[in-house]
């Protein structure tokens, strides 16, 4: 089935660690996208990919590094200069809506929860 | 750049009584609109999108927007609240160019329903 998976499910790590949260779709999409979701305040972008080897940070970038090098794979890195890596991390892809340039519909893996100990 | 302010962070309503949910954007170039609701613990589900063919969106469970250009706003409305619908909602706005588009989602809203 065509889809998007994310690992791992629960993540825990001491601080100063990196770590690296896995996406990978299966459905042909373009465009790849990751957010972190912290209640109250919606989800907030953090890098964002139209096509291989190429992306562009979102609006909560600084601590967060990525890569594109296929299609279908997004990895995110948490470094340790994350000051509140913490928190919910969701991976989405769309494609290009039907007649336009613009996107489609978003997405979303099952996410990765992030704990810092 | 774009932006999307959900103009209420909690909104509580009867059961068989109206729902609005209130959204504005900004965007420099023609925006690609959407809502999505995410109940608890489950993931994000898109219940309607702006595709510019009609203001009148109607989307999943009953749900509708209005896209008004004049007024920057994508109201969700539905006739008549179910218990089912208590949930998050979220608008989600993006710039229809050639190049990267940016999907910025709103801060959500929390809709609860009452007996």
């Amino acid at each position: 089935d065509g889809g998007i998976t994310q690992s791992p499910k629960y993540l825990f790590r001491k601080e100063g660690q990196n770590v690296t949260l896995s996406c990978e779709q299966n459905l042909n999409h373009d465009a790849m996208y990751w957010y972190r979701q912290d209640p109250g305040q919606g989800l907030r972008l953090i890098y964002y990919s139209q096509i291989v080897n190429d992306f562009q940070k979102g609006d909560i970038a600084e601590g967060y590094s990525v890569s594109r090098e296929k299609k279908e794979s997004f990895p995110l890195t948490v470094t340790s200069a994350q000051k509140n890596p913490t928190a919910f991390y969701l991976c989405a892809s769309s494609g290009i809506r039907v007649g336009t340039s613009g996107p489609g519909e978003l997405f979303f893996g099952e996410g990765s929860r992030l704990t810092v100990l | 750049a774009q932006s999307v302010t959900q103009l209420d962070s909690h909104v509580s309503v009867s059961e068989g009584t109206p729902v609005l949910l209130r959204c504005n954007y900004s965007s420099s170039y023609s925006p690609s609109l959407f809502w999505y609701v995410q109940h608890p613990n489950k993931g994000l589900q898109l219940l309607l999108k702006y595709t510019s063919a009609a203001t009148l969106v109607k989307g999943i469970n009953g749900f509708e927007a209005e896209f008004k250009k004049s007024e920057t706003s994508f109201h969700l409305t539905k006739p008549s609240a179910h218990m089912s619908d208590a949930a998050e909602y979220f608008c989600v706005v993006s710039e229809s160019r050639s190049s990267a588009s940016k999907i910025i989602f709103g801060s959500g809203t929390r809709l609860s329903i009452r007996p």
